[in-house]
């Protein structure tokens, strides 16, 4: 069965640097969720599109932002990178809006900022 | 506020032995759902299972089990007769109210020994 893809699956950047990174979700899933994971740490949810609009928003940096275009995939745009950023990103997708869907998780994206 | 609690850091049984993973959470909402996730060395999140506040029917899949009491706000995981492959850090997780992102435990690394 069809997975999430993400691109790229790991990514080297300098401080101050900017990084995109792009989620494709599952076929026919129109909701898309971003979450961050440091090291040795549990997932953080970033941000989530249904339908192209912003749904609901985390703990996300204003140096970062996130769309959902037409096509579902989304990307996560992250300016001005800072040490701190260093993490694993994941996008996660569900069939549909709602409390309590499923979300299935990509393989990550690796980000590591020097 | 939504808390998942999961006291035991890091587990290390025998291959062929059966270990428990533990979970508490916390909320006030009437309707949640409740999620166990795998993440592998590899670093992919690996969707277990999920369940919804109004079944508290227990659940066997295969070597996996789930015992889920909202009794004791629990959601407890049980590997029977483990294998290497099952070593992997498991996080259990809860999303509920008028949001759907997730919320994660801090995890439990679980080592299987040969």
């Amino acid at each position: 069965a069809a997975g999430v893809i993400q691109s790229p699956r790991h990514l080297i950047k300098e401080k101050r640097e900017t990084a995109t990174l792009k989620c494709y979700p599952i076929p026919r899933h129109d909701t898309v969720y971003w979450y961050q994971q440091g090291p040795g740490q549990d997932p953080q949810f970033l941000i989530s599109f249904y339908e192209k609009m912003q749904s609901d928003k985390g703990s996300i940096p204003d140096r970062f932002s996130a769309q959902q275009f037409s096509d579902y995939h989304s990307e996560l745009n992250m300016s001005s990178l800072e040490l701190g950023d260093s993490a694993l990103y994941f996008c996660a997708s569900s069939p549909e809006e709602g409390q309590g869907e499923t979300q299935y998780f990509g393989p990550g994206t690796r980000l590591l900022v020097l | 506020a939504q808390k998942v609690t999961q006291a035991q850091t890091e587990i290390s049984v025998v291959e062929k032995e059966d270990v428990t993973l533990d979970c508490v959470y916390e909320t006030r909402d009437t309707t949640y759902y409740l999620f166990w996730y795998k993440q592998p060395p590899s670093g992919e999140l690996v969707f277990l299972i999920r369940r919804n506040s109004f079944d508290e029917q227990n659940e066997i899949s295969g070597r996996y089990s789930w015992n889920f009491q909202k009794s004791t706000s629990s959601f407890n995981f049980t590997i029977t007769a483990s294998q290497v492959v099952d070593s992997a850090v498991y996080f259990c997780a809860l999303s509920g109210g008028r949001d759907d992102k997730i919320i994660f435990g801090k995890g439990t690394r679980l080592h299987i020994l040969p």
